[in-house]
């Protein structure tokens, strides 16, 4: 069984630039999960998918921050326009049912210069 | 407010030792403990979880202690190996609050277990 997989593993953008991840839960896993780690501090909640509904996005930083999951399957983070403290590892972590074992996936390492 | 704090941020140990890493929380409602294993390159893997109910849980060499009244954790590391490096993260989670369960995270352990 595939885990859950992240595109790109590495994205380096300019201050302003727009960036785009993604993250591919496992199969059949209606929960969702974003998370985000800032250098040397904790793996930070960002948002909750169930299916293709955001359960709570209370961890979203602002406005510059859109989350989409389409049809309930893969789900998407943009970032735009990108600032230099949203640098990070962003990781995307999925579970059957909410009070499941999350299962994360690699991470996509953001670099903002 | 960091709501788990883990310590300490870095620990060496020799293999065989038993490294100690120690988290306490703050928000009485967290109802789940779960601690979390990350290897270079690979996201967070659930090592070990325990309930608030119980003092203390064993899965193979790993073992949690929970002192609900400190509102304290920690994760002992019997026999440690060099395969046990990697850095270790305590999270917390309400499960009693319905609808998202989200993890509340420590800043993690690096672990290095010396051969």
């Amino acid at each position: 069984e595939a885990g859950v997989t992240q595109f790109p593993s590495h994205s380096v953008i300019e201050k302003g630039q727009t960036v785009t991840l993604r993250c591919d839960p496992i199969s059949g896993h209606d929960n969702l999960y974003w998370y985000r780690r800032v250098m040397g501090k904790e793996i930070k909640f960002l948002l909750h998918f169930v299916k293709e509904s955001k359960q709570d996005e209370s961890g979203m930083p602002n406005n510059r921050f859109l989350a989409e999951r389409t049809g309930g399957t893969y789900s998407t983070l943009k970032v735009q326009p990108a600032e230099l403290e949203d640098s990070g590892v962003y990781f995307c972590a999925s579970s059957q049912s909410t009070r499941d074992e999350q299962y994360f996936g690699p991470g996509t390492r953001l670099t903002v210069t | 407010q960091q709501q788990v704090k883990q310590s300490p941020q870095s620990l060496i140990v020799q293999k065989g030792g038993i490294p100690i890493i120690n988290c306490a929380y703050e928000n009485t409602a967290f109802d789940y403990f779960p601690w979390y294993q990350q290897f270079p390159g690979k996201g967070p893997a659930l090592l070990i979880a325990i309930r608030p109910d119980v003092s203390e849980k064993k899965e193979g060499r790993f073992t949690i202690s929970f002192n609900k009244s400190a509102k304290q954790f920690s994760l002992h590391i019997m026999d440690s190996q060099p395969g046990d490096s990697a850095t270790y993260f305590c999270a917390a989670t309400d499960y009693s609050q319905g609808g998202s369960e989200k993890l509340v995270f420590g800043k993690g352990t690096k672990l290095t277990v010396n051969p």
